[in-house]
């Protein structure tokens, strides 16, 4: 089992509505979890980051974490045209490992 | 204030041939690592720094040789390029927490590496 999985996608929902993406671990002992935004022929760069249980928003977004179902989500509300990128969750472990997920795929229709 | 700056963005070599990719970071981040990309298969770590002169092997450490001599820079030599190396390849700088906790990797835009 990989330590973390995410949906592939592709996802593609018209502009304004609800969009959820998900990740599973395996590892209870996780408490870091991190979301990064990666568009077209760039870098991943950190959209949300958050310590153990619960929410957190930030705008439009909002990072949820069930540490009792080892579920991580990313909601973005009133998705807009600008939001069509790659998201990857992120979970860091031991020393400088990293464990990514291989990333959704999000299209937002004008 | 450039953060993580790769080089080239893109490159295409032949099998057998050796090739360094360069990366540097101005935000005097203690971590530096390098990551591949491929389909499907997620970022997965080749080798990482802590500081200068002291490196560590990742996931997929073979073929690839690194080293760091400042805490700038971080290149990542190809020894012997094959065509299972083809991939987009980041590099990533990350501060050490200094409260605790884990801080997030800042990542350069990549390199684009097809070995014929």
């Amino acid at each position: 089992q990989k330590e973390v999985e995410q949906d592939p996608g592709p996802l593609s929902v018209p502009e304004g509505a609800i969009v959820s993406l998900n990740c599973t671990y395996s590892n209870s002992a996780f408490q870091y979890f991190m979301w990064y935004r990666q568009y077209s022929r760039k870098g991943p760069e950190l959209l949300m980051y958050t310590y153990s249980s619960g929410n957190k928003e930030d705008g439009r977004f909002t990072a949820q974490v069930d540490k009792s179902s080892k579920y991580i989500s990313l909601f973005i509300r009133d998705s807009q045209p600008s939001d069509s990128a790659t998201y990857l969750c992120a979970i860091p472990s031991t020393g400088n490992q990293f464990y990514f997920g291989t990333g959704t795929s999000l299209t937002v229709i004008p | 204030n450039a953060g993580v700056t790769q080089t080239p963005k893109f490159q295409v070599l032949k099998t057998g041939q050796s090739m360094t990719l360069q990366c540097a970071q101005d935000m005097n981040h203690e971590y530096m690592s390098w990551y591949r990309q491929d389909p499907g298969m997620g970022l997965r770590l080749i080798h990482y720094s802590v500081g200068a002169g002291i490196t560590d092997q990742g996931e997929v450490p073979n073929g690839y040789n690194v080293s760091r001599s400042t805490t700038e820079d971080f290149p990542l030599r190809l020894l012997s390029a094959a065509p299972s190396q083809t991939s987009v390849y980041f590099c990533a700088s990350r501060p050490v927490g200094r409260t605790g906790g884990y801080q997030p990797q800042h990542f350069g835009d990549g390199t684009r590496l097809s070995i014929l």
